[in-house]
């Protein structure tokens, strides 16, 4: 089975500053990565995925996540946050042609200081 | 483009009373997840469905969970009797499953529920 790491589960940091957001999974095979953004009251938004080709993935809103197969991770980076960054971030990741059931990370609160 | 719907958005209930949580998956979907999020054990798949038929129940906490998806566009998630400790935000979610290079799974508002 899949399982999912994220650690520093509480990241703050000003406006402006660069966020990065380490994610690692355990899985043998072939992965989908997916990145979801959740504002406070809010449901679970795709950020970005990815499935297959260029390692780097551009997201929504800036946001940007590099595949790093030998290193089982897939890291999410924004350059330069905003107040409206303030959310919880989580890493979740299946395996293609399988049940398509998601592990999903413990998630990263993030608070972006104006 | 509705997303997934579900129903009630909020609900406030008493403890021993049952509680049924409705899901109108995206249309075309034919698979559906319902998943529970707390701030203790954050997101839980509880249960998934692929063509309306239950492929993985195994995230259902006990017998006082159950779920239904009697056709493609709709499915139930039951507590009976309902306790405190359920209190949490309930997630529908689907996706399409015929593609073999992958899926996204898109999510529903939740349903934010208390049991008092």
């Amino acid at each position: 089975a899949q399982s999912v790491s994220q650690h520093n589960h509480h990241v703050i940091l000003s406006e402006a500053a660069s966020l990065e957001l380490g994610c690692n999974y355990s899985y043998g095979g072939t992965v989908n990565l997916f990145w979801y953004v959740q504002y406070p009251g809010q449901h679970l938004q795709l950020l970005l995925k990815y499935f297959s080709g260029d390692p780097l993935v551009k997201g929504i809103k800036g946001f940007e996540a590099e595949f790093i197969k030998s290193k089982f991770s897939f890291n999410l980076r924004k350059p330069s946050v905003q107040w409206s960054d303030t959310a919880e971030y989580f890493c979740a990741v299946n395996a293609p042609g399988g049940n398509n059931r998601l592990a999903f990370g413990k998630g990263n609160q993030v608070v972006v200081i104006p | 483009d509705a997303g997934v719907i579900q129903s009630p958005r909020h609900e406030v209930t008493e403890m021993g009373q049952e509680v049924t949580l409705r899901c109108k998956p995206i249309s075309g979907h034919n698979s559906l997840f319902w998943y529970r999020q707390t701030m203790m054990r954050g997101l839980e798949l509880l249960i998934y469905f692929n063509n309306n038929v239950p492929i993985d129940d195994s995230g259902m906490p006990e017998d006082r969970f159950s779920a239904k998806m009697p056709n493609a566009s709709f499915s139930t998630l039951k507590i009976q009797p309902s306790e405190p400790r359920d209190s949490a935000v309930y997630f529908c979610a689907s996706s399409l499953s015929l593609n073999p290079s992958g899926n996204t799974i898109y999510f529903g508002e939740g349903s934010w529920l208390t049991v008092v």
